[in-house]
């Protein structure tokens, strides 16, 4: 089993740049998440999908756009990326939503994404 | 609000010693409480979920506490070996619709030989 698997570990983009970040799990799990994890502060939640089919917006959701392409993969996308852009981009899935219920969440290895 | 604080923000200590991380949270209504253990470049990785009713699980030589009155957690980790050297992240868990995992900004150890 690989996990969650993303990709790409690395990009540099230009401002106004678009591209797409790609994250698949093996684990038949259906909810995914998106994560940017900035230098002193946690973890935030961009977007998330409770089940293939559906998506719903995070904490900070501006900028960005995500699609639920099937059970096993959700990707992420930067229509006109910014420099306040610039962060690691983290995927993560689990069983089911993480909120009243005790699944654990399962994280990719993260995207490390530059914006000039 | 709903908010994680954790301290210390960093910690140094001998290999082969004890240590202990502290997580207090203001998040309500209370589900659970997950500690993370997160390797430089790399994603977090659970090591314990504790629910209201829990207050000690343990996870080989990391054990969570958990006091739901005072609304304050604490990972203790005993013998520490150098692959501790990570930073350690509380996620608090309210009862809401969709998801709502709120976490702390992470305890960065490093454990020196």
């Amino acid at each position: 089993n690989a996990g969650v698997t993303q990709t790409p570990k690395f990009q540099v983009l230009k401002t106004g740049q678009s591209m797409t970040l790609q994250c698949a799990q093996d684990m038949n799990h259906n909810s995914m998440y998106w994560y940017r994890q900035d230098p002193g502060m946690g973890l935030r939640l961009i977007y998330y999908s409770a089940s293939e089919g559906t998506t719903d917006k995070g904490e900070v959701p501006n900028g960005y756009n995500v699609s639920r392409l099937n059970k096993r993969e959700f990707s992420l996308r930067l229509e006109s990326a910014a420099p306040s852009q610039t962060s690691v981009y983290f995927c993560a899935s689990s069983s089911s939503i993480a909120g009243g219920v005790t699944d654990t969440q399962y994280f990719g290895p993260g995207t490390r994404l530059t914006v000039l | 609000k709903n908010q994680v604080e954790q301290s210390p923000q960093s910690l140094i200590i001998l290999e082969g010693k004890n240590c202990t991380l502290q997580c207090n949270y203001t998040v309500s209504p209370f589900s659970n409480l997950r500690w993370y253990k997160q390797d430089t470049g790399r994603g977090p990785v659970s090591l314990t979920i504790m629910t209201f009713s829990e207050n000690t699980k343990s996870n080989g030589r990391y054990t969570a506490t958990l006091d739901a009155d005072t609304k304050q957690s604490s990972l203790h980790i005993t013998a520490s070996q150098l692959s501790d050297s990570a930073s350690y992240i509380c996620v608090v868990s309210a009862y809401q619709a969709g998801t709502a995992l709120i976490f702390g900004k992470g305890t960065t150890l490093s454990v020196s030989s």
